[in-house]
């Protein structure tokens, strides 16, 4: 099956500090990509829907400004987290939507990105 | 976004088939039902999905009420790497807006 890949699995960071992390559909292209984070013992929580070339649809609640996303091209999204302070330590996870087998109504998830902020 | 209720937790013993409910009474006549399940520290990963007619794959089976407001997912035959929260969604139109909006799922756990 399609494979998307994130990266780094794991990110440990001072307060204050800024964190990207990359989530790449490796064998498909994907014109959509999902953000979600979640905390420990809870449900995934949609954080942004992110188009290819424009600019993403960030969820209520969701800073703009805090978790920038990037869409550049048909393989890559970038999130990065910005300032970041201890209560954005959580897992982030992405999920790609594959141009050719939109039809197919599948999503397929990254490994997730486990970030912990000193 | 249409809800979904599903208990909380199940429990099944390994090698016995698992019947996973889920609620869905608010459900439009275009929503898809989708199942995803997401092994501890690991991304979701896709299960099964289906509209009106029941659907088998490889890994499980959807069986989906006449009315359309409830649905279960089957695994025949339980192994413990089935261990996993599984969550029921419901999904617009294909070609619409797409996302998924995961609820809290059904933590299963699967005894040796």
């Amino acid at each position: 099956g399609a494979v998307v890949s994130q990266h780094p699995s794991r990110v440990i960071c001072k307060s204050g500090t800024s964190v990207k992390i990359e989530c790449r559909s490796l064998d498909f292209q994907a014109t959509t990509m999902f953000w979600y984070r979640q905390f420990p013992k809870q449900s995934l929580m949609l954080m942004a829907t992110s188009n290819e070339g424009s600019k993403a649809t960030y969820e209520q609640g969701v800073e703009k400004d805090k978790f920038l996303i990037n869409h550049a091209s048909l393989t890559l999204s970038t999130l990065t987290v910005t300032s970041a302070h201890p209560e954005d330590s959580s897992f982030y996870i992405c999920s790609a939507l594959a141009a050719g087998l939109a039809n197919t109504g599948e999503l397929f998830f990254g490994e997730g990105s486990r970030l912990t902020v000193l | 976004d249409a809800k979904t209720t599903q208990p909380n937790s199940m429990e099944s013993n390994e090698e016995e088939p698992v019947h996973l409910p889920c609620n869905h009474s608010t459900i439009s006549g275009t929503d898809y039902i989708h199942w995803y399940r997401q092994l501890p520290s690991q991304g979701p990963e896709y299960v099964i999905h289906g509209l009106t007619s029941n659907v088998n794959n490889r890994m499980a089976s959807l069986a989906i009420a006449e009315d359309r407001k409830s649905s279960t997912l089957i695994l025949h035959r339980a192994t413990l790497r089935d261990a996993a929260v599984y969550y029921c969604i419901l999904r617009g139109p294909q070609g619409g807006a797409q996302k998924l909006v995961f609820g809290q799922g059904t933590r299963l756990t699967i005894n040796p």
